[in-house]
């Protein structure tokens, strides 16, 4: 396995179910990132972990919840979705705050 | 608030040299990153401009011009793969990479 692989890449869920979203990358990186894809909006930062710690967080709803075990590993914990939460979830890695990301192909999320 | 204005979609023929443009209004600012995306496919790096000026990498070559909060990725001798959606993104310095909303590039034969 190389660059960032993402887990699954589709997802279908009620409103009332719990999932998670896995990201796992093979680079080294120190740095990984979760960013919302929606049609013809720009990608919305999500959340930011460096060094396992979570150094940025957008003022997200809080039915969406990430971890980092480590360097790795990053996960998106869903509860209680809504259906505007229905996009694509790309997580992306990089060496500390490096100029250019490696992006994971993203899970396609439909909020039902 | 902060933003990247691009064009929302490009149409140009085979061969030929398309200009997207991209002009940001960013509270701070350490570079002008430009991605590709194809249909279901991960967004993947093109180049970075720190400086302004012209970087060139290949067929593909991105400006920057910092006083002018404007850059543009230039593609010459199009071919049909490069048909796919674009995105400037501006990188702050810390851990935030804003994006555009992205260009879609139409090749046609």
């Amino acid at each position: 396995e190389t660059g960032v692989t993402q887990t699954p890449r589709h997802l279908v869920m009620g409103m009332t179910n719990k999932k998670s979203l896995k990201c796992e990358q093979h680079l080294g990186h120190n740095a990984m990132y979760w960013y919302k894809q929606s049609a013809k909006k720009p990608l919305e930062l999500m959340f930011v972990y460096s060094l396992e710690e979570r150094v940025e967080n957008n003022s997200v709803p809080s039915r969406f919840s990430p971890e980092c075990p480590n360097s790795s590993h990053l996960f998106l914990h869903l509860h209680t979705l809504q259906p505007e939460d229905s996009a694509l979830y790309l997580c992306a890695s990089s060496q500390d705050r490096g100029r250019d990301y490696t992006f994971g192909s993203g899970t396609r999320l439909t909020v039902v | 608030g902060q933003s990247l204005e691009q064009p929302s979609e490009v149409t140009a023929v085979e061969g030929a040299i398309v200009q997207i443009n991209c002009t940001y209004q960013t509270s701070g600012f350490y570079g002008l990153s430009w991605y590709q995306q194809h249909d279901g496919g991960a967004p993947t790096f093109l180049s970075y401009n720190g400086l302004d000026g012209l970087e060139e990498t290949g067929r593909f070559s991105s400006f920057l011009s910092r006083s002018d909060s404007y850059g543009y990725l230039l593609l010459q001798e199009l071919q049909m793969k490069d048909s796919a959606s674009y995105f400037c993104a501006v990188k702050d310095g810390g851990f935030k990479t804003i994006f555009g909303a992205g260009t879609r590039l139409f090749v046609k034969a």
